[in-house]
């Protein structure tokens, strides 16, 4: 099955600075990535994802980005802010034979932003 | 409903005690999925419906994980027998279709077994 690596598991930066989160998956069948963000006591909460077809997504100070040769694909904030301190997954999709549709979730990043 | 609601949001049972998970997904969303997320770890699948049909049960770790969806809306979970290592939260997520979309969780309900 589907195996997502992530990296690091933990991560604390600068209010301001960036922060990059990266993860490794295994089936080159997968094409649907999902980055989720959980914080303390809620359920996790989609901020960002990609398909196979694209390379690059930007939405305001998030990006994620896609190399489906290497099998990897990486989590950009730019500008943190406290508020994006927070345990940030990856995960990943199979294609159409994963009639199941679930997604296999990487271990998880703790991003701590200082102020 | 506004999103995905689970109850209840905290339960601890004594080993060996059964337990109930429930999950009302966002209305009208045809698939629904339950994760287990040990301490500290990633949600990992357990298993599927769509409707009402359980498509895949795969990850269910043993024959004493149980779910359901008899009117392919509100899912239950239910754990026999509890053992401590059950110990974690149970998360359910729903998508309004069967292909991939963006899967919306609830709370999840954090199961202490003692």
């Amino acid at each position: 099955g589907e195996n997502v690596e992530q990296h690091p598991s933990t991560l604390s930066v600068q209010e301001g600075d960036s922060a990059v989160i990266k993860c490794t998956y295994s089936d080159s069948a997968s094409n649907y990535f999902p980055w989720y963000k959980q914080e303390l006591g809620k359920g996790p909460q989609l901020i960002i994802d990609i398909r196979s077809n694209v390379g690059e997504k930007k939405d305001q100070r998030i990006a994620v980005t896609l190399n489906k040769t290497a099998k990897h694909f990486s989590l950009h904030i730019t500008e943190t802010q406290p508020e994006d301190s927070a345990v940030y997954f990856c995960a990943s999709q199979g294609g159409p034979n994963n009639a199941g549709n679930m997604l296999t979730f990487g271990g998880g990043t703790r991003l701590m932003v200082k102020p | 409903g506004a999103g995905v609601s689970q109850s209840p949001r905290y339960k601890v049972a004594k080993r060996g005690q059964d337990v109930a998970l429930r999950c009302d997904p966002i209305s009208g969303h045809v698939s629904l999925f339950w994760y287990q997320q040990a301490l500290g770890q990633g949600p990992e699948f357990l298993t599927y419906f769509q409707n009402e049909a359980q498509l895949d049960k795969s990850g269910l770790p043993s024959d004493r994980f149980f779910a359901e969806r008899p009117e392919g809306s509100v899912s239950t979970l239910k754990i026999q027998r509890t053992q401590q290592e059950d110990s974690a939260v149970y998360l359910c997520a729903s998508i309004a279709g069967t292909r991939q979309e963006t899967q919306y969780f609830g709370p999840g309900t954090r199961l202490l077994v003692l």
